[in-house]
């Protein structure tokens, strides 16, 4: 347990649904993030709120839609998603964006389009 | 570009020490972080670097030079539960992380 839980746990979803994922820590952190990790390739930060402002979009497609409610929720909004979107996605947070902080990660929400 | 290169996949034996080498070229660098991630879990926090030299944390120490853009995680007394991926993260001048593909470690009895 990180402190940063992460629903739903799985979701498959068809190319005209629309669904969100949750996260929610409870470490009394700041800043929350949005990973994208498929297979065999590097972490992709997709999305970074810093005291409930974003602060980074990673050229993320619009299909993709955060929302920072307040510094302990974070959202993210799926609608015409692709298959090429089906990974693994993960939320993190962290006392602040700077400094010798380091990142707590929630489980993950595995997403598969089909 | 920005690039972190570490080796894909090492294999090691039980109550050996594995070394896990990570090189980086960043715009900037704002401190360099280790991960492990089991299979289907989260990646957990396992060293920060941000000064060259070596850290030490239990079995795991994590080496760190600036000037080479280098680190490596030494990993002694293996157990069967450190087989996982390790991840290496560099924070670079925008404080964003640039993370690795990841090595995984296999350990054999």
């Amino acid at each position: 347990e990180t402190g940063v839980t992460q629903t739903p746990r799985h979701l498959v979803m068809g190319m005209t649904n629309k669904k969100s994922l949750k996260c929610e820590q409870h470490l009394g952190h700041n800043a929350m993030y949005w990973y994208k990790q498929s297979a065999k390739k590097p972490l992709e930060l997709m999305f970074v709120y810093n005291f409930k402002e974003q602060t980074e979009n990673n050229s993320v497609p619009s299909r993709f839609s955060p929302e920072c409610p307040n510094s302990s929720h974070l959202f993210l909004h799926l609608h015409t998603l692709q298959p090429e979107d089906s990974a693994l996605y993960l939320c993190a947070s962290s006392q602040e964006t700077s400094g010798p902080y380091e990142q707590y990660f929630g489980p993950g929400t595995r997403l598969t389009v089909t | 570009g920005q690039n972190i290169d570490q080796p894909t996949e090492m294999t090691a034996t039980e109550g050996a020490i594995v070394q896990i080498n990570c090189t980086y070229q960043t715009s900037g660098f704002n401190g360099l972080f280790w991960y492990q991630q089991h299979a289907g879990e989260a990646p957990t926090f396992l060293s920060y670097n941000v000064l060259d030299g070596l850290e030490e944390k239990g079995r795991f120490s994590s080496f760190l030079s600036r000037s080479k853009g280098y680190s490596y995680l030494l990993l002694k007394e293996l157990q069967m539960k450190d087989s996982a991926s390790y991840l290496c993260a560099v924070r670079d001048s925008n404080y964003q992380l640039i993370w690795g593909a990841g090595t995984k470690l296999i350990i054999k009895p």
